[in-house]
């Protein structure tokens, strides 16, 4: 089965850092790729995917992320974080045509105003 | 109105005792998994179906069942096998090769 690592469990910055936080998954096939945020107090929801095509992908809120298929990567990045995206941040990955999806242990990001 | 509803969104059960938490879903998707969520652990696969009348273990099983007989239905038992209950748990539904779409979680609390 695949598996998901994320690094540095927490992140703190202030507001208009740039913030990256690193996904590195196992698994030799062909893959899907996600990223879901899930701010305080609310369900998780969905950041951004990549699927094929472009590896640089964009997502909503000003979030990117990209896909390098050699080092087995999915970061995502925003240049300016704003006190709203303060949340705690999952990469997922499966392996394309299989329904088993795996998370990472996640990214707590507090932004600092 | 659509989506995929959990309940209860707080559930308190005593040790010893079995409880099941009920996922529904009117998306019609073909897949609908079971994550328990843990302060720094991030999502852990529980039980995941591709189908109905089918499913597989996740991560963490052990002392957890689920049944499929339903495309709108997953719901998860926490037996009093399961060692450490107490947690957020989540549902989530999804088709292959897309994304996946959650519910609001219940939080267990065994006292």
């Amino acid at each position: 089965a695949q598996s998901v690592s994320q690094h540095n469990h927490h992140v703190i910055l202030s507001e208009a850092a740039s913030l990256e936080l690193g996904c590195n998954y196992s698994y030799g096939g062909t893959v899907n790729l996600f990223w879901y945020v899930q701010y305080p107090g609310q369900h998780l929801q969905l950041l951004l995917k990549y699927f094929s095509g472009d590896p640089l992908v964009k997502g909503i809120k000003g979030f990117e992320a990209e896909f390098i298929k050699s080092k087995f990567s999915f970061n995502l990045r925003k240049p300016s974080v704003q006190w709203s995206d303060t949340a705690e941040y999952f990469c997922a990955v499966n392996a394309r045509g299989n329904n088993r999806l795996a998370f990472g242990k996640g990214n707590q990001v507090v932004v600092i105003p | 109105d659509g989506g995929i509803t959990q309940s209860p969104k707080y559930l308190f059960r005593k040790e010893g005792q079995n409880v099941t938490l009920s996922c529904e879903q009117n998306l019609n998707h073909d897949a609908m998994y079971w994550y328990r969520q843990d302060p720094g652990q991030g999502l852990r696969l529980i039980y995941y179906s591709q189908i109905v009348n089918d499913f597989q273990k996740g991560d963490i099983a052990e002392g957890y069942s689920v049944s499929r007989e339903k495309k709108e239905s997953f719901p998860l038992t926490v037996t009093s096998a399961q060692k450490n209950p107490t947690a957020f748990y989540l549902c989530a539904t999804g088709t292959v090769d897309a994304e996946a779409f959650f519910g609001q979680g219940t939080r267990l609390t065994v006292v």
